[in-house]
């Protein structure tokens, strides 16, 4: 079975742009969430979808927002980028919600670069 | 809100025992958990204390007091593979809030 998938692996992209990034969880999982890594800091949680239904929004400004597909895929769109938005943006799938005791599965992630 | 602290680094030596600890502050707490990430990686799962007291895989080892709002990590056998970050993440709600890591170096 395929991991977590997301594309681009890469990208970069000039302040007041605007992006979008995409997470195919591991089949079977219904629960998809996001998050902002800085280098040399731990993951910051930005969203959290289950069944298509946004079940949890961190510390993220409204320029930061995300879908989930019938599929069960997700896309994170940020708006009017600034530099720091800069830094590898995880996705994270799982079987159930946060509450229940499920461990997380994290893609490769979205390394964004912004100029 | 929540809120994690970790030490920054840790280094030891090739099949060594280390510690890494983590004490949180957060409301809603279902439970704690660790990740490991090399460099240029993506977070992989260790393990998970949902209640107290110790929980073992192989040569990991976690360890969670929920009175003391503590945990740690215990890593046995220590390999050169064993360098990387490691993370503690508390679950509350619908969210995973992570620690900002620990920096394990394995030395020979």
């Amino acid at each position: 079975d395929a991991g977590v998938t997301q594309s681009p692996t890469h990208l970069i992209k000039t302040r007041g742009q605007h992006v979008t990034l995409r997470c195919s969880p591991i089949s079977g999982h219904k629960s998809v969430s996001w998050y902002q890594q800085v280098l040399g800091q731990g993951p910051q949680f930005i969203f959290q979808y289950y069944e298509k239904e946004e079940r949890g929004r961190g510390n993220f400004p409204d320029r930061f927002s995300a879908r989930q597909f019938p599929n069960y895929s997700s896309e994170l769109n940020v708006n009017a980028l600034l530099l720091g938005d800069s830094a590898l943006y995880l996705c994270a799938s799982s079987l159930l919600t946060a509450r229940m005791n499920t461990e997380a599965f994290f893609g490769q992630g979205t390394r964004l670069t912004v100029v | 809100g929540q809120s994690l602290e970790q030490p920054s680094e840790v280094t030891a030596v090739e099949g060594a025992i280390v510690q890494i600890n983590c004490t949180y502050q957060t409301s809603g707490f279902y439970g704690l958990s660790w990740y490991q990430q090399h460099d240029g990686g993506a977070p992989t799962f260790l393990s998970y204390n949902g209640l107290d007291g110790l929980e073992e895989t192989g040569r990991f080892s976690s360890f969670l007091s929920r009175s003391d709002s503590y945990g740690y990590l215990l890593l046995q056998e220590l390999q050169m593979k064993d360098s990387a970050s490691y993370f503690c993440a508390v679950k509350a709600g619908n969210m995973l809030t992570f620690g900002g890591g620990t920096r394990l170096m394995v030395k020979p």
